[in-house]
């Protein structure tokens, strides 16, 4: 059964820091990761998607790689901005079921 | 991508009573799923809702307790029967776009507190 874990659990930064959110699974027999953010009280919005034939993707200040054999996903944030404070989830897919990661928990100081 | 809306968007409930919830898609799409976010967790898948057929649920999750409909391509309703505090949690809904890409869009959620 797939297992995936975040950590840190939670994150505080001050602003203009590069940051690094980790995800890790325990089977690596997966379609794609995707990378979320859940700001509080509210749905999910898609940061990234990486296709299990990919090792990273880019979207302005985010970039995700993925080492499969490893079982790690990586989601780095430059240049952090407070509007950037929320959860960040992962999720792996594979036969049509998401499974979630912990979440971390980002908090960025202005 | 998908504009994937709910309602209501929240609700608050009595012990016993039963609430169904709404997600409606912009777009036909094939899959649709319910998740559930208790406070402080992460989610849950509780079943896949199929066009046509009985919805298909994950372990824990009964279709006596969140019974499903999905009429056509681009509507589903969950219903949250008999509730209890316990179930005091965040329900989303989810869509994949493309078939294969494996890609979900969140809608916003439904805030649902039990008293």
């Amino acid at each position: 059964k797939q297992e995936v874990t975040q950590i840190p659990a939670a994150l505080s930064v001050p602003e203009g820091e590069n940051l690094v959110l980790n995800c890790s699974f325990t089977d690596s027999a997966i379609y794609n990761l995707q990378w979320f953010r859940q700001d509080p009280g509210k749905g999910l919005t898609s940061l990234l998607l990486i296709q299990s034939s990919q090792r990273e993707q880019t979207s302005g200040r985010l970039n995700a790689s993925l080492d499969k054999s490893s079982g790690r996903s990586t989601l780095y944030i430059a240049a952090s901005q407070p509007g950037d404070s929320a959860t960040y989830l992962c999720a792996t897919s594979g036969t049509y079921k998401y499974i979630f990661g912990t979440g971390t928990r980002l908090k960025v100081l202005a | 991508s998908a504009v994937i809306s709910q309602k209501p968007s929240r609700d608050i409930c009595q012990r016993g009573t039963s609430l169904t919830i709404q997600c409606q898609v912009d777009s036909q799409v094939t899959m649709m799923f319910w998740y559930r976010q208790q406070p402080g967790q992460s989610l849950t898948l509780i079943a896949t809702a199929n066009q046509g057929s009985e919805a298909t649920y994950e372990s824990g999750f009964v279709i006596d307790k969140f019974p499903i409909s999905r009429p056509n391509l681009t509507f589903s309703t969950l219903t949250v029967s008999n509730m209890s505090p316990e179930d005091s949690s965040i329900y989303l809904c989810s869509v994949e776009v493309r078939r294969g890409r494996g890609e979900q869009f969140f809608g916003p959620g439904t805030r649902l507190t039990v008293l």
